[in-house]
């Protein structure tokens, strides 16, 4: 079946560094593909996504590449702020349109 | 447009009673999906409505079921609590007028059950 490997965490980060969430996924077909963030006490809030092979999707500064040839949409951004703690989940979507998700990488920034 | 919204937004139950967690879709959306996560066992999916049908199922007991009306609103019911059901339960809709679609999430439910 369809699965998600994403970097464990937790990542612990100093404002402006750069980071990289990393993302593999195993799927049959062409998924559909997605980063969500989840802040401390909320629901799951859609980051970005890329629905076929080297899309790029991006928003607020984080950008992930459909990568089919290696399997993967690792999460990137510049550089980061303390707005930006947060866990941070990889998910696909097959055709039946569940979503799959990693078990997210909780990331804290500090000043 | 207002985003997915779920009631109650907490809930504490006690091993053998049941509960109900309603949940409304964007306007416009047709599908709506429940999932619950756990720090055990992360995000798992629970089923899947459209047009008042479940369309998918995850794998969870039969304790747990769901119902969808006509005008896409949302209920989930689990029947005789366990304490492994305390949980974060995310209702999420979509559009689901064919090709790649998005979920949006709404805040979620949290349930204890002690």
């Amino acid at each position: 079946g369809n699965s998600v490997t994403q970097m464990e965490g937790p990542v612990t980060l100093s404002e402006e560094a750069f980071l990289t969430i990393n993302c593999t996924y195993t799927a049959t077909g062409y998924p559909s593909l997605f980063w969500y963030v989840q802040y401390p006490g909320e629901g799951l809030q859609l980051l970005l996504k890329a629905t076929k092979a080297d899309d790029k999707g991006s928003n607020k500064g984080f950008e992930a590449t459909y990568r089919k040839e290696t399997t993967s949409f690792h999460l990137e951004k510049g550089s980061v702020q303390v707005s930006d703690s947060a866990v941070y989940f990889c998910a696909l979507s097959g055709g039946s349109e569940k979503l799959v998700f990693g078990k997210g990488t909780k990331l804290t920034v500090n000043p | 447009k207002a985003g997915v919204t779920q009631t109650p937004r907490y809930l504490i139950k006690t091993r053998g009673q049941q509960v109900t967690l309603s949940c409304s879709p964007i306007s416009g959306h047709r599908s709506v999906s429940w999932y619950q996560q756990t720090p055990g066992q992360g995000l798992q999916f629970l089923f899947e409505y459209f047009s008042e049908t479940q369309r998918n199922k995850g794998n969870f007991p039969g304790r747990f079921s769901g119902r969808q009306f006509s005008n896409s609103r949302s209920e989930m019911n689990v029947s005789t609590l366990e304490l492994g059901d305390s949980a974060l339960y995310l209702c999420a809709s979509r559009r689901d007028r064919g090709g790649p679609d998005t979920q949006y999430f709404g805040p979620g439910t949290r349930l204890t059950v002690l």
